[in-house]
Formats: C-alpha cells, structure tokens, sequence
C-alpha cells in the first residue's frame, strides 16, 4: 500500500520557536495533502487542504499566518508552527490523497507528537 | 446536525461476538466512504472503502445506505486486536471536503 511519511515523529520545544513538520508521500504522487491536529481523546481535525503548486485551504478557526503550510512538489508538504504555544501541543497527522484518482483514499503519515513547554 | 455522526461508544463486547457500528452523513452529495481504525496513539489506517453494494473483507464488512444516509460497519468473531476507535470516513462533493466522524471504541473482552 501508499507509505506516508511524517518527520519529525516527535518533538519538545520552548515556547514562542516555530517548529517545520515535513509529510512526504513515498511510493505515490500526492495532488492533495491534508493536515490534521488531534488532542487526547478527541476526533481529527481537519486544518488545513494542501494543493501542490497553490495556497492551502484554510478551516474555519485555523490561522493560516501561524500554522504555514507549503506544498512545493507531488510529494512534499511541510506544516510551520510559528511561535509555539503550550496550546499548540497536540498531535499533527498528514494525509495524502493519490493524484490519480479524485475521490480517493487517503492514507495517513505516523503523526508527529508537538509538545510545547 | 453533525456532518458525520457516530456513537463514540464505548462499545465492550466479549470475543467472539459481532458488534456493529453505525454512521450517519448530512451531505446527501457525499461521493465516497471509508471505515478507518486508529489504536491509541497511532494515526489512523484504512480498514476499508464502503460501496453501494456492500463490501466484505474477512471478518469485517461495511454496506451503504444512500437514501438513509448512512453507513455501516460490522465485525464478526470479534478479537481481542480489534480494540480500537473506528472512525467513520465521507468525502464530500469535489476535490477537498473529507470529514471524519468522531470515532466509535470498541473494546473487545477475553
């Protein structure tokens, strides 16, 4: 099956420093990229909807000049977390949808674990 | 109303029985769908897609009711591995709507 990879699968840092979050499909070319935040014991959250080549779609309440999403190539997404809060601490899950096909499964990185102090 | 809504459950069955889960979606547009399953701590993994005329894979099989909106799940001789939250998956109308429900737990039980 598609392989989705996250980097860095976990990370500690101070607060008010930005933190890069890198999704890479590896076997597949990945039109739409999809960012996901989960707390504990809560569902995925939609963030954000990354086309190669465009701005990412935004949702509701996300803001779009603190958490940067880049999707620069078929298989490269990167989420920035500027100036980090406590409140950010949560963890983030990348998806890729396959180019080829529209209305197709996505397939899940292994989350990155952010822990603000 | 919820675009997709699930029972979060818990739901704590003894092994070897049949549990069977249940998701409702408001878009009547909605184009595809998928059960995934995500262990604790894990990010989510496609258990799999549901089509019209329903879709079986092993133990597991998943149908699709268009005009009550919803989808279904259901797990046969249930084991101890399939504790998990299982999340009801619908891709919208287009290019970029996909919503996640909130999850169903299962806890299966020696």
């Amino acid at each position: 099956g598609a392989v989705v990879s996250q980097h860095p699968s976990w990370v500690i840092c101070k607060s008010g420093t930005s933190v890069k979050i890198e999704c890479r499909s590896l076997d597949f070319q990945a039109t739409t990229m999809f960012w996901y935040r989960q707390f504990p014991k809560q569902s995925l959250m939609l963030m954000a909807t990354s086309n190669e080549g465009s701005k990412a779609t935004y949702e509701q309440g996300v803001e779009k000049d603190k958490f940067l999403i880049n999707h620069a190539s078929l298989t490269l997404s990167t989420l920035t977390v500027t100036s980090a809060h406590p409140e950010d601490s949560s963890f983030y899950i990348c998806s890729a949808r396959e180019q080829r096909t529209r209305h197709g499964t996505q397939y899940f990185g292994p989350g990155t674990r952010l822990t603000v102090l | 109303r919820k675009e997709v809504e699930q029972d979060p459950g818990p739901f704590n069955v003894p092994e070897g029985a049949t549990v069977a889960f249940n998701c409702t979606y408001s878009n009547s547009a909605s184009q595809s769908f998928f059960w995934y399953r995500q262990d604790c701590r894990k990010e989510p993994k496609l258990l799999m897609s549901v089509y019209s005329s329903g879709n079986e894979d092993g133990r597991f099989t998943a149908q699709l009711n268009r005009a009550s909106q919803y989808i279904s799940l259901l797990i046969r001789d249930s084991k101890l591995s399939d504790s998990a939250t299982y999340l009801c998956v619908v891709n919208g109308g287009g290019y970029q709507k996909v919503t996640f429900g909130t999850g169903t737990k299962l806890q299966v039980i020696p």
